[in-house]
């Protein structure tokens, strides 16, 4: 079975703080992505890594960026967090023959005060 | 541009059919997918069709696609309360980007 983690379900930060969050996988996938889900928008792309070291930007990229170090490695980092930014963000990954086909971790809720 | 649609809520009774729908838009879609998410979890993938089909079965789930109509459903057989999920309907968009539905809320009363 494809694991997808992500180190943790829930988080609360302060407007202003650097935020990281951490997503794994343990089915050597070649593609990672970062979304996130909000009520009535559904979810969103944020960035995608198709390699190590390698990223695109997904649909709203803005204020936030992202580290792939490492193939079974995904990290999301809000720079400098803010209250709009107060989602559930969820990792997903895949194969490199079967792009769409991504198997999605848990979920971290993230709320910033 | 692109966009896919989908009812937001479905309700029905434990042991009937539930049939989902969703409309989307790029009629150049080469794959359509379903997704499940339940409550508090990541979502899964149930099924897809390529776009060349008209049907495709697996078990309790059958999806079928009009591709004329740009409509494609969902039809879950003997629902069970254990299928109360949120059902997400997307496209293989351009730019290697899933496009996404809503998400169709499926409430399964006893």
């Amino acid at each position: 079975d494809v694991k997808v983690t992500q180190s943790s379900r829930y988080l609360v930060k302060r407007t202003g703080e650097k935020v990281f969050l951490e997503c794994v996988q343990d089915m050597d996938h070649e593609n990672m992505f970062w979304y996130r889900q909000d009520p009535g928008l559904g979810l969103r792309l944020i960035y995608f890594s198709y390699d190590v070291k390698m990223k695109e930007k997904g649909d709203i990229p803005e204020g936030y960026s992202v580290s792939r170090e490492k193939k079974e490695r995904f990290s999301l980092i809000l720079e400098s967090a803010s209250t709009n930014q107060t989602s559930m963000y969820l990792c997903a990954s895949s194969l490199q023959g079967a792009f769409y086909e991504q198997y999605f971790g848990p979920g971290t809720r993230l709320t910033v005060t | 541009g692109e966009d896919v649609e989908q009812s937001l809520f479905l309700s029905v009774r434990e042991g009937d059919s539930s049939v989902i729908n969703c409309t989307y838009t790029d009629s150049s879609s080469t794959y359509l997918y379903w997704y499940k998410q339940e409550p508090g979890a990541g979502l899964q993938l149930l099924t897809y069709i390529f776009s060349n089909m008209d049907m495709k079965q697996d078990q309790r789930l059958t999806v079928l696609l009009n591709k004329k109509d740009k409509h494609l459903s969902l039809r879950i057989a003997d629902t069970q309360t254990g299928d109360s999920a949120i059902y997400f309907c997307a496209e293989a968009g351009n730019n290697r980007k899933l496009i996404w539905g809503l998400g169709t809320s499926l409430a399964v009363n006893p």
